[in-house]
């Protein structure tokens, strides 16, 4: 599976908005990019999954540029509560995840 | 519809003992997968079942490590003579079908100590 690049961490503010980067430049056809998102001491959970252009749900928007090496996650007006880790990966037909060391999110009040 | 889940949450052993962990999909779910998480590290892949059959245990050490997930029953990673190096967070995982957009749902975790 092709590896992703995304930051170790980032600081923001209650209020703003958040976006995460992350690179795949050795992105296969048939790979769907997926968002998960980690609480201390749980497992992920599902945040959102995109194949090109945008996606959004009631948790965040997910933009894919139409080369499709990079996506970036997008959280609106974080909370304390979304202080988590947030892993960016790519997913085929194998259902086989590889996750990085994702991005460490630390919303402050 | 209760979620994935993991049994025991913690675990502590010996080494030289042995560990079970053991997993119970989502209702209707039947994909499972094994993923290990040293602390401040991503999960890593370790095995990938359907009923009664392995699919992929690439991710899996050679010796020690085991898993099934019979006709009936949860899932079990089993470790042998427990190390050390085997202290981490289990997380099991299910899917309804394979494939790409299929979304993985995760258990809490069994976080094992290995004294």
């Amino acid at each position: 599976l092709a590896k992703t690049t995304q930051p170790i961490s980032m600081d923001s503010y209650e209020g703003q908005e958040v976006n995460i980067t992350c690179s795949h430049n050795n992105i296969a056809t048939n790979d769907y990019i997926t968002w998960y998102q980690q609480f201390p001491s749980q497992g992920p959970r599902f945040i959102i999954q995109g194949y090109k252009t945008k996606v959004t749900n009631e948790v965040a928007s997910l933009f894919i540029p139409a080369d499709r090496k990079s996506s970036t996650l997008s959280l609106p007006r974080v909370s304390l509560s979304d202080t988590a880790v947030y892993y960016c990966l790519l997913i085929n037909n194998n259902n086989d995840m590889r996750f990085g060391a994702g991005t460490r999110l630390t919303v402050k009040p | 519809n209760a979620g994935v889940m993991q049994n025991p949450r913690h675990l502590v052993r010996r080494r030289g003992q042995e560990a079970r962990l053991r997993c119970s999909p989502m209702k209707g779910h039947s994909h499972v997968y094994w993923y290990r998480q040293l602390p401040e590290e991503g999960l890593k892949f370790m095995v990938y079942l359907q009923k009664e059959n392995i699919i992929d245990e690439s991710g899996m050490p050679k010796e020690r490590f085991s898993a099934e997930f019979p006709k009936e029953g949860p899932s079990i990673l089993r470790i042998q003579q427990v190390v050390r190096g085997d202290s981490a967070a289990y997380f099991c995982a299910s899917s309804l079908t394979s494939g790409s957009a299929d979304e993985q749902f995760f258990g809490p975790g069994t976080r094992l100590t290995v004294l």
